[in-house]
This record gives C-alpha cells, structure tokens and sequence, in this order.
C-alpha cells in the first residue's frame, strides 16, 4: 500500500527565512509525485508535478526537488501570503493502470509572520 | 492550469433535504473526476470516482445510496447528498482528471463547497 508522509506538520518562519518541506513516499513504483497547496476554506491549488529522480521545478519563491525516497518543496526569502497548507500527493497504480486516484499526505501547515 | 468550478460554493439546509452539488471542468474534457470530503484541520478523504458514462466507484465506508453521483458528460459530474443529516455537514471538493498530451496525468480541483445541516 502507497504511504506519504509529511514533515514537518507544521512550521513557522518569519518572512525571509528558508526552509524546506518534506514529503517521504513508499510506493511500488513511482509514477508522478503532485505538490498542492491549500488555503483555508478552499480547493487544493496544482503546484508541480515531478516525475523522476533528480527532476527539480520552480514557481516563484518555490521549488520543488525529487529522490528516489522523497521529495522536498523548498521555500526561499518566503512571504506571508505564502502561507498555506501544503500537500504531496502520489498517484496510485494497480496491476499497470493507474485509476488517477492520489495518496495524500497529512500536509504541513506553514505559517510565514511578517 | 486548468481551472475547475463548484456551485454551489456554500449551502445550508434543513435536516432530511437533498443538496446537489455541481463540479464542471471548464478548459478541459475529464471522464474521470473525483470527489473527496474534508474534515477541519484533516487532509482529504477520497469518497468516489466519477467516471463519464458509467457508474461512481465509492471508497469503502461510504453509503452509495446517500452520496449519489452522476457524470453524464466529460465536464460535468454532480454529488446529491440525499436525507442529509448533520453528520453530514462539512466541505466537499471535486477535482478533474487531466490527462496531457505528452503523458501528463494531474487532479485539478474545485474550490469546494461548504454544506451545513441544521
């Protein structure tokens, strides 16, 4: 069975400080591993999408890496309207078809204080 | 990024109604989309997959016949909570399955819709 696991559950920064996210997978062969993230009160928003070992992408003050054991979203000079819940996420396969059904983690709740 | 609706995004009703909930991909076709139930400060919980033309597939532990689902076209899927109960309050997101071009396969979700049972 596909397992996430995130860490930390929650961290707080001031604005400026980096840190890092890390999202730790147990699949039978990875597929994609998704970064979302979530605002109170809404729908998951699509970050990135990372599909192997060593591929590594970027959205502004985020960037997104990947290993073979786990991925981590790294946060630079981070602002308050940074944050959020932050979510990883692996699709499941069976039997070589995968349904597009996601393994979430439990997310990490990031807090940047002006 | 692809974008996603939900309507109605909020609703309160009484006891004993159904509410239906509509999820519509608007810049792609999905004939898979899914729906999930979120519980206060708790990740998502997938309920069903939505596939266009055929029956829902409801994750174990959830009652079919309460959560009905309906995907009768590649951008439209709805959820009817039926004889809602206050137990059955709480958010629920959809999201759409994009399958790219060049082998992408990512959910795109709906902003959510927030139900309240009184």
């Amino acid at each position: 069975e596909d397992q996430v696991t995130q860490s930390p559950e929650a961290l707080r920064l001031q604005e400026g400080e980096s840190s890092s996210l890390n999202c730790s997978y147990t699949v039978s062969g990875l597929r994609g591993l998704f970064w979302y993230r979530q605002d109170p009160g809404k729908g998951p928003e699509f970050l990135f999408t990372l599909y192997s070992a060593g591929e590594e992408k970027e959205k502004e003050r985020l960037k997104a890496t990947l290993t073979k054991k786990e991925s981590f979203l790294h946060i630079t000079a981070p602002k308050p309207e940074d944050s959020a819940t932050y979510l990883c996420a692996v699709p499941n396969w069976a039997g070589g078809t995968s349904y597009g059904k996601l393994t979430f983690g439990q997310g990490t709740i990031l807090t940047v204080h002006p | 990024g692809a974008v996603v609706s939900q309507h109605p995004s909020w609703v309160i009703c009484k006891s004993g109604t159904s509410v239906k909930i509509e999820c519509r991909s608007l810049d792609f076709q999905a004939t898979t989309m899914f729906w999930y139930r979120q519980f206060p400060k708790q990740s998502l919980m997938l309920m069903a997959t939505s596939n266009e033309g055929s029956k829902a597939t409801y994750e174990q532990g959830v009652e079919k016949d309460k959560f009905l689902i309906n995907h009768a076209s590649l951008t439209l899927s709805t959820l009817t909570v039926t004889s809602a109960h206050p137990e059955d309050s709480s958010f629920y997101i959809c999201s759409a399955r994009f399958m790219g071009i060049t082998s992408t396969d990512t959910q795109y979700f709906g902003p959510g819709t927030r139900l309240t049972v009184l």
